[in-house]
């Protein structure tokens, strides 16, 4: 099993939809989880960090699922520019700093 | 916010020559820096841990005689990658910490390298 597992998608939809991704993790000693975003040949921009009582930010909800060792980002009003790939990311293991990435989600939102 | 900058943006080179890729943290001091590579629609693959004034931690697979990674100030890791070979063609990004908390890795811009 993955370390961290995502669907590549891509996920396509509408302008003003709502779009959830997932993603699951294998060690469950993990304790921080993020969200991050990355543009097309660009560096990862962090979106937002996982808490263990959820998230908002904005249009963004992120939640935390340690039972069945999974995250996940809901996107609330879709917009254009929320058109990317969305990395899923764990620390460990290995250590508190390191971090391992997920495959990414792409995201696509249509006109 | 901090930022982190990566020179140069991209570079290409001819096979067996040897290319140096310069991470700095602008506004603040980074007492880990992180190098990661990502081929075309994969993710990102961490390569190595630097610590400042300390050898890097390579993971498991890397070549740390290929790739040699420098960290002599709070402020500069480089990455070299000697003898490079068509194969190393990727993107090449680093990432910096002010502290132990891994929330607040910041990533450079990357640097595309190209081996002919």
């Amino acid at each position: 099993r993955k370390e961290v597992e995502q669907d590549p998608g891509p996920f396509n939809v509408p302008e003003g939809a709502t779009v959830a991704f997932n993603c699951t993790y294998s060690n469950s000693a993990s304790q921080s989880f993020f969200w991050y975003r990355q543009d097309c040949r660009k560096e990862p921009k962090l979106l937002m960090s996982v808490y263990s009582s959820g998230n908002e930010d904005g249009r963004f909800t992120a939640q935390l699922n340690r039972a069945s060792q999974y995250i996940s980002l809901l996107i609330r009003d879709s917009k254009l520019s929320d058109s990317a790939t969305y990395l899923c990311v764990v620390n460990g293991p290995g250590g508190y700093q390191k971090v391992t990435f997920g495959t990414g989600t792409k995201l696509q939102v249509i006109p | 916010g901090a930022v982190v900058s990566q020179h140069p943006s991209r570079v290409i080179c001819k096979s067996g020559t040897s290319v140096k890729i310069e991470c700095r943290s602008l506004d603040f001091q980074a007492t880990t820096m992180f190098w990661y590579r990502q081929f075309p629609k994969k993710s990102l693959m961490l390569m190595a841990t630097s610590n400042e004034g300390s050898k890097a931690t390579y993971e498991q697979g890397v070549e740390k005689d290929k790739f040699l990674i420098n960290h002599a100030s709070l402020t500069l890791s480089t990455l070299t990658v000697t003898s490079a070979h068509p194969e190393d063609s990727s993107f090449y990004i680093c990432s910096a910490t002010p502290g132990t908390s891994a929330d607040t890795q910041y990533f450079g811009p990357g640097t595309r390298l190209t081996v002919l």
